[in-house]
């Protein structure tokens, strides 16, 4: 069974540096595309960027580029979203997700969301 | 970046209606060398995260009801509910993943 379990809900403060995590199980970790989506509250979901933990191939949304930071540990089968420095306005909910199993890189596959709440 | 607009923002319809929601591309999503289309539909649903209904434009993924259908080739989609239950209350979103990945801003779709 595929799964991506994503690291519990955190808050922080303005200016202050975060690593939320999506650990996936059950398919080839390396084998797919694994994207961050972001979905600020009563808001759309946005694309923020992607990465291809088999050789780290990533890619930002324009939006996304410079804001944050997406890398992978294969040794552990883990996706990040990383923050320098946060503002306010990153408080949202992150979804990760995984195009395991599928024919192409549409997002088959999410995990159970967390939720980012900055404030001073 | 490709961008993606859905149509409506918004609708309500009453129990076993016909739901039709529109998304268009803002350049073609589609690939000659494998003749697919590079466009997936996903439900939203509060308190749970995105669900794929749709993908390559007209695949049902797994475990989706076939009241759900997509259709549509190049910049023109459509995703239609044929007859909408209770349990379909949500927002759906439309997403390219010709070039990058974007998605729609979203259609609600509620029980009039």
């Amino acid at each position: 069974e595929v799964q991506l379990v994503q690291s519990g809900a955190e808050v922080k403060k303005p200016g202050e540096s975060l690593r939320i995590s999506c650990k996936g199980s059950g398919y080839g970790f390396t084998n797919y595309w694994i994207g961050w989506v972001r979905q600020v509250p009563g808001k759309g979901l946005e694309f923020m960027g992607i990465i291809f933990p088999g050789d780290s191939d990533t890619r930002y949304s324009p939006s996304f580029q410079g804001q944050v930071t997406i890398s992978a540990d294969t040794s552990i089968n883990t996706a990040y979203l990383q923050w320098s420095s946060l503002k306010a306005s990153d408080s949202a909910m992150y979804y990760c997700a995984s195009s395991a199993y599928g024919s192409g890189a549409y997002l088959s596959y999410w995990g159970q969301g967390t939720l980012l709440t900055v404030s001073s | 970046d490709i961008v993606m607009t859905q149509s409506p923002d918004s609708l309500a319809l009453s129990l076993g209606e016909r739901a039709t929601i529109n998304c268009k591309s803002s350049q073609s999503v589609f690939y000659s060398d494998n003749n697919k289309n590079y466009l997936a539909w996903y439900q939203k649903k509060p308190g749970q995260p995105p669900k794929l209904l749709i993908y390559w434009a007209s695949t049902r993924a797994s475990g989706v009801p076939d009241r759900f259908s997509g259709t549509g080739s190049g910049t023109d989609f459509t995703l239609t509910i044929s007859s909408l239950q209770a349990e379909d209350v949500a927002v759906y979103y439309c997403q390219q993943y010709y070039n990058s990945w974007t998605f729609g801003q979203g259609t609600k779709v509620e029980i009039k």
